[in-house]
């Protein structure tokens, strides 16, 4: 079992719709989570983090944390031709003191016009 | 202002030789990495230094030697590089001391052994 796993898609999603994404993790005790985008050839750049249970909204983006479920999702409101990247997911362990984030293979997002 | 920067963006080399990625972050941070993205896009961390001292060291051959000589720089040394060297590497820094976990990635350096 992957230590964290997300649907490498493509999910396609038509402009102006919500994108929505998800991730699980294996390790109960995992304490923080993040996700990235990441475009084609470029670096992945940090656009949520979440380290508690519940909602956490930046702009057209929410981060949901289930820790009782082991998973935290990604919406994307009014998805844009922009938002077409890899979206990936990271979860910081249980017990890790220094960042050692394990990062999911990631979700690609396709958002038609 | 580019605040990690890595050098150089791509690298060409044949198998065998020795090559380095250097990395520097203007963001103050106290914490940088290095982390490989292979052809499936898989992003795994190799290696972490925290004000100079090394602090993660993954399984990773000792033909890999990474360097700090002071928070802002991380340099990654590889020997005798073989085929599967072939990935990206990417740098990142994070500012540890706040209990911040974020990280912040460099633009990554292309490495193509042949």
């Amino acid at each position: 079992q992957k230590e964290v796993e997300q649907n490498s898609g493509p999910l396609s999603v038509p402009e102006g719709a919500i994108a929505s994404l998800n991730c699980t993790y294996s390790d109960r005790g995992s304490q923080s989570f993040f996700w990235y985008r990441q475009y084609s050839g470029k670096s992945p750049e940090l656009i949520m983090f979440i380290y508690s249970n519940g909602d956490k909204e930046d702009g057209r983006f929410t981060a949901q944390l289930n820790k009782a479920s082991q998973y935290v999702s990604l919406l994307i409101r009014d998805s844009q031709p922009s938002d077409s990247a890899t979206y990936l997911c990271a979860v910081r362990p249980r017990g890790d003191s220094w960042g050692k984030l394990q990062f999911g293979a990631g979700t690609q997002v396709v958002v038609t016009p | 202002d580019t605040a990690v920067s890595q050098t150089p963006k791509y690298l060409v080399t044949q198998m065998g030789n020795d090559k380095s990625i250097k990395c520097e972050q203007n963001l103050g941070h106290d914490t940088m990495y290095w982390y490989k993205q292979d052809s499936k896009k898989f992003l795994k961390i190799m290696f972490s230094y925290n004000n100079k001292e090394l602090i993660i060291n993954e399984t990773v051959p000792n033909r890999f030697s990474p360097k700090s000589p002071d928070k802002a720089h991380l340099n990654l040394h590889i020997n005798s590089l073989e085929l599967g060297d072939s990935a990206v590497y990417f740098c990142a820094s994070s500012q540890f001391d706040r209990g911040s976990y974020e990280q912040y990635f460099g633009p990554g350096t292309r490495l193509t052994v042949t």
